[in-house]
């Protein structure tokens, strides 16, 4: 068990709906990130927040937002969802703003229809 | 060309055998080498991590980086059917380097034989 928790587990929707995934770090962590893995694939970096700022952008959509709130608690919110939205997204911790070790959550499976 | 390139395997060995993984980059700028080992369907898990070049062992897991080849390798010693799973690995330029790019590779698929 890493430490960090992700909410829900499996998320079930249609396309052109909105979702919204929770992430709590581990304790005392101050960066989280978020990821996109689709089946077969690697993971995809979408953004980082560092103590409640946003400090990094990967391949993020227009239609996906996130932030980072001030108990440091992230939300990653999926709009106008389409079928290739389907994915593990996965939420990871560290303690530093850059650089070295990520733990992760043990992800939300979102199955778009 | 991607920033990080990573043979995707599969890779099937006997058990006991010593495994060799390895990445390749591009971006000198990195400096944090990691591995992670990610079975099916669950959250990536930290191995190791190594700052520059050098060796770093930890019980069955030695990590290789070479900075001047851009070429990072994982060895698995004693490899166990347990070790099954895809193993990713990760760089990362951290402060100072001037990028806070954390990029993954795409993971290499595992099997060890019992």
């Amino acid at each position: 068990d890493s430490g960090v928790t992700q909410t829900p587990k499996h998320l079930i929707t249609a396309t052109g709906q909105r979702v919204t995934l929770r992430c709590s770090p581990r304790s005392g962590d101050l960066s989280v990130y978020w990821y996109q893995q689709s089946l077969d694939q690697g993971l995809q970096f979408l953004i980082q927040y560092y103590n409640g700022e946003e400090r990094a952008k990967g391949n993020i959509l227009e239609r996906f937002s996130a932030q980072q709130f001030p108990d440091l608690h992230s939300e990653l919110n999926l709009s106008s969802l389409e079928l290739g939205d389907s994915a593990l997204y996965f939420c990871a911790s560290s303690p530093r703003g850059g650089g070295r070790e990520q733990y992760f959550g043990p992800g939300t499976r979102l199955t778009v229809t | 060309q991607k920033e990080v390139e990573q043979d995707p395997g599969p890779l099937s060995v006997p058990e006991g055998a010593i495994v060799s993984l390895n990445c390749t980059y591009s971006n000198s700028a990195f400096q944090y080498f990691m591995w992670y080992r990610q079975y099916s369907r669950k959250g990536p898990e930290l191995l190791m991590y190594t700052y520059s070049s050098g060796n770093k062992e930890d019980g069955r897991f030695t990590a290789q980086v070479d900075k001047s080849s851009k070429y990072i390798s994982l060895f698995i010693r004693d490899s166990q059917p347990s070790d099954s799973a895809t193993y990713l690995c990760a760089m990362s330029g951290g402060q100072g380097s001037g990028t806070y790019k954390y990029i993954f590779g795409t993971g290499t698929r595992l099997k060890v034989l019992a």
